[in-house]
């Protein structure tokens, strides 16, 4: 079956320093890859997504990069701040014609940022 | 826009007692709602898919007469844990799609502790 597997946690990070939470999937068929955020105490945000091979996702500094050759979907940014700190899913979703999107998450990984 | 409610936020109750928890789309109508279920440190389990005026599709492993989903109207859906125990105690997360191959808006969680 499909599956997504991220790296463990936690992480931890001087302020301005390059990030890099690396992220791979299997999957049966083409699906949508996503990046989720959740702060302390608060649900999941959608951070990015790539729709298929070789599309680039990128919002609020962070980007990641569709990778079907090494199925892989890593979330980098360059210069983390203390506000990025919070849990970070990878996940897969496949949107199907005649039925809602499931998404199946990675385990996430908690990222905490030192000033 | 886009914005999924949850309430309440965090609840805590007696072993035995049932709980009832809402999934509020606030400004769209949603066709669908998911119901989710996260273990600390853990990613996010699927639990139930619920389409609006239809019974609800539960995942394997969830009993559905321990989880009792309704999802009476487009904008509301709810999640009724039955005599809960110690165990059952967890964050849960729902989100909700406007339709078809669009993509999901998750509420803030509530956290659901059992004494």
């Amino acid at each position: 079956g499909d599956s997504v597997t991220q790296m463990e946690g936690p992480v931890t990070l001087s302020e301005e320093a390059f990030l890099t939470i690396n992220c791979t999937y299997t999957a049966t068929g083409y699906p949508s890859l996503f990046w989720y955020v959740q702060y302390p105490g608060e649900g999941l945000q959608l951070l990015l997504k790539a729709t298929k091979a070789d599309d680039k996702g990128s919002n609020k500094g962070f980007e990641a990069t569709y990778r079907k050759e090494t199925t892989s979907f890593h979330l980098e940014k360059g210069s983390v701040q203390v506000s990025d700190s919070a849990v970070y899913f990878c996940a897969l979703g496949y949107q199907e014609d005649s039925s809602a999107s499931k998404i199946i998450f990675g385990s996430g990984t908690r990222l905490s940022i030192r000033p | 826009g886009a914005v999924v409610s949850q309430h309440p936020s965090w609840v805590i109750c007696k072993s035995g007692t049932s709980v009832k928890i809402e999934c509020r789309s606030l400004d769209f109508q949603a066709t669908t709602m998911f119901w989710y279920r996260q273990f600390p440190k853990q990613s996010l389990m699927l639990m139930a898919t619920s389409n609006e005026g239809s019974k609800a599709t539960y995942e394997q492993g969830v009993e559905k007469d321990k989880f009792l989903i309704n999802h009476a109207s487009l904008t509301l859906s709810t999640l009724t844990v039955t005599s809960a125990h110690p165990e059952d105690s967890s964050f849960y997360i729902c989100s909700a799609i406007p339709g078809p191959m669009r993509p999901q808006h998750f509420g803030d969680g509530t956290r659901l502790s059992i004494l």
